[in-house]
């Protein structure tokens, strides 16, 4: 499987802030997710980003809120704008590689607390 | 109604004790079955994956489907405290790139 990095692994933000996370893999991928892990709960899809597409969000995920970028077929990074406490949350990139199509794998996961 | 439902625990076994973790849905379409592990702090480590129904096994784990059931099962066999972690159930369409996943159930094995 690819080694997905993430940074920061951690920060602690004040309300109104933005912070941008960054994804890197050690190989070309298609299709990179970015998903949020709140606090007791399980993993929600933010969005689906393809390298030269704009990204896919879901249900209750806007550009706005959430913009991504995706440069290239290894890197990917996750803006959360305009924070709030509610915001805090693992976030955590993901991707599927070569081999089948259905297995996905998941990085270290970025831990935002929004103060 | 959650699309897939996962007993959350915590679930507390002896080390060497057979454990079962359990999922349900409702989504008669999904087609693709996967057990994550989750160490505290760190990011879902993909550990069985399956297609429809059928077991699978993989040296101490063995994950079973039963689509007319929409059920799936991970079995841990001789467990070991290093297997404490919250395991994740995720299912998928054949269609779409969503995986759906259930909320971990929360697994210590005492030694």
């Amino acid at each position: 499987s690819a080694v997905i990095s993430q940074k920061p692994s951690r920060d602690i933000c004040q309300r109104g802030t933005s912070l941008t996370i960054q994804c890197q893999v050690d190989s070309q991928v298609t299709m990179m997710f970015w998903y949020r892990q709140q606090p007791g709960q399980s993993l929600t899809l933010i969005a689906t980003a393809n390298q030269g597409s704009e990204a896919t969000y879901e249900s209750g995920f806007v550009i706005d809120k959430f913009p991504i970028s995706r440069p290239n077929l290894t890197f990917s990074t996750l803006t959360v704008s305009n924070m709030s406490p509610e915001d805090s949350s693992i976030y955590l990139c993901s991707l599927r590689t070569g081999g089948s199509d259905n297995e996905q794998f998941f990085g270290p996961g970025t831990r935002l607390t929004v103060l | 109604q959650k699309e897939v439902e996962q007993d959350p625990g915590p679930l507390s076994v002896p080390e060497g004790a057979i454990v079962s973790l359990n999922c349900t849905y409702s989504n008669s379409a999904f087609q693709y079955f996967m057990w994550y592990r989750q160490y505290s702090r760190k990011g879902p480590e993909l550990l069985m994956y399956t297609y429809s129904s059928g077991n699978k096994e993989d040296g101490r784990f063995t994950a079973q489907v039963d689509k007319s059931s929409k059920y799936i099962s991970l079995f841990i066999r001789d467990s070991q405290p290093s297997d404490s972690a919250t395991y994740l159930c995720a299912m998928k369409e054949t269609s779409g790139s969503r995986l759906t996943f259930g909320e971990g159930t929360q697994l210590t094995v005492n030694p």
